[in-house]
């Protein structure tokens, strides 16, 4: 079975800073047909979750260019240039290559 | 604009049923692959289920197998969560999404609260 692990687990930030979070798979996520269905989530208090990154890399519309997403294989990276209060929230990354869709257990992303 | 409203959710006793409903606007709701999820407390999000444009397949994450039925109405732009037997671990926020490929869900409703307890 997939496992998503993320890290860190939290994510005290000062506002201007930037910002990275990890996400590790135990196994590649590259799929049959060559694309990687790797996806990052933001979800603020009371609010439903906002896809941000779509296929490791491409950028939802609407979604700030400071945010950025790599990685290949079974290691990815969410970057964020420069922190700024809205971001505050927890972010999630999510497997779609094997079987049912899979998030990890989220980075909580607070200003300091 | 695009658009999802999840309704049905409340409070059931253990072993009780709740239908979820979730209406579409904004987009060619028959085009899409539909999807359920929940998120628990201090959990974090769960795919449940989802199903085919046409109602032809549906997939079901193990631990809700044999319980939930996913389904939709491609006329009226709905799509349902039949959650039958429900168990205190069901508690959560439900939500629906849309699916353009793999699970990367681009649109979710503001979702709807289900409360197992006696």
């Amino acid at each position: 079975d997939v496992v998503m692990t993320q890290s860190p687990l939290s994510l005290p930030v000062t506002l201007g800073q930037p910002a990275s979070i990890s996400c590790r798979s135990n196994q590649s996520l590259i799929h049959s047909n060559g694309n990687t269905y790797l996806t990052w989530f933001h979800q603020r208090p009371g609010q439903s979750p906002r896809r941000l990154i779509y296929k490791v890399s491409n950028r939802d519309s609407g979604v700030p260019d400071r945010f950025s997403g790599s990685g290949s294989g079974t290691d990815f990276t969410l970057k964020i240039s420069w922190v700024e209060a809205e971001d505050v929230g927890v972010y999630y990354c999510m497997q779609g290559t094997h079987g049912p869709p899979l998030f990890g257990g989220g980075t909580k992303v607070e200003i300091k | 604009e695009v658009h999802l409203v999840d309704s049905g959710g409340g409070l059931v006793q253990p072993g009780g049923s709740l239908r979820l409903s979730c209406g579409a606007s904004g987009f060619i709701f028959r085009r899409y692959w539909m999807a359920w999820l929940r998120h628990a407390p201090e959990k974090g999000p769960e795919w449940l289920a989802n199903i085919h444009p046409d109602g032809s397949e549906t997939n079901y994450v193990d631990s809700v197998k044999g319980r939930f039925t996913i389904s939709r109405d491609n006329a009226k732009n709905l799509v349902f969560l039949q959650m039958n037997n429900l168990r205190a671990e069901d508690t959560a926020v439900y939500y629906c999404a849309r699916d353009p490929e793999y699970g990367a869900m681009d649109v979710w409703g503001q979702g709807t609260t289900v409360t197992v307890a006696s």
